[in-house]
């Protein structure tokens, strides 16, 4: 178990739908990584945020968001869903974000737009 | 831009034998490695890294990889192979003076099966 929690494990929804996911990094983390991982796109990275503030970001579509809430959880908003946007999404958290720290991943959400 | 390549999609090994699941990498600077493994509905739970120092880095499990420069590799190996180590296995780079920073690149991933 690393420390790092999400929620709903599985999500199953429609196409044009809106979905959350949230996370939940190990305690006294201060950066929350979001990853997709597909089978024709691997896994990449989508968006970091720091303490609140939002670091780096990747191939994140502009249909997805996230955001790094005071008590340092972070959701991903995924709206008007397409069929390709079925994946598993990771949460990764590590103490600050730089140097060699090790990323912590979470146990994913597996999701499926029908 | 840094990337990682995991030339072999799978790697089949009898159990008891060394087994080496093989990485390379390219990076601006001075990368940083890690080595994560993906069991079935799981997470992806960190064995390694190389960061800098010795070139022979041990990590969890018996596991141990060799970070050589010249040949831009980060090769993953482990003495002897146990049917529990059958996985899906990830390198990724971090490239500490590029662009991507903070970010992980991860290969594509090579599926280690150990044959009983």
């Amino acid at each position: 178990d690393s420390g790092v929690t999400q929620t709903p494990k599985h999500l199953i929804t429609a196409t044009g739908q809106r979905v959350t996911l949230r996370c939940s990094p190990r305690s006294g983390d201060l950066s929350v990584y979001w990853y997709q991982q597909s089978l024709d796109q691997g896994l990449q990275f989508l968006i970091q945020y720091y303490n609140g503030e939002e670091r780096a970001k990747g191939n994140i579509l502009e249909r997805f968001s996230a955001q790094q809430f005071p008590d340092l959880h972070s959701e991903l908003n995924l709206s008007s869903l397409e069929l390709g946007d079925s994946a598993l999404y990771f949460c990764a958290s590590s103490v600050v974000g730089g140097g060699g720290e090790t990323q912590y991943f979470g146990p994913g959400t597996r999701l499926l737009v029908l | 831009a840094q990337s990682v390549a995991q030339p072999e999609d799978q790697v089949n090994v009898a159990e008891g034998n060394p087994l080496t699941v093989k990485c390379t990498y390219s990076v601006s600077g001075n990368p940083y490695l890690f080595w994560y493994v993906q069991y079935p509905n799981r997470g992806l739970q960190f064995l390694l890294k190389y960061i800098t120092g010795d070139n022979l880095v041990k990590g969890s499990y018996g596991f141990e990889a060799e970070f050589n420069k010249s040949q831009t590799s980060f090769h993953l190996k482990k003495p002897s192979a146990l049917v529990s180590d059958s996985a899906l296995y990830f390198c990724a780079v971090r490239d500490p003076a590029g662009a991507g920073s903070y970010q992980l690149t991860f290969g594509k991933g090579t599926k280690l099966s150990v044959i009983p």
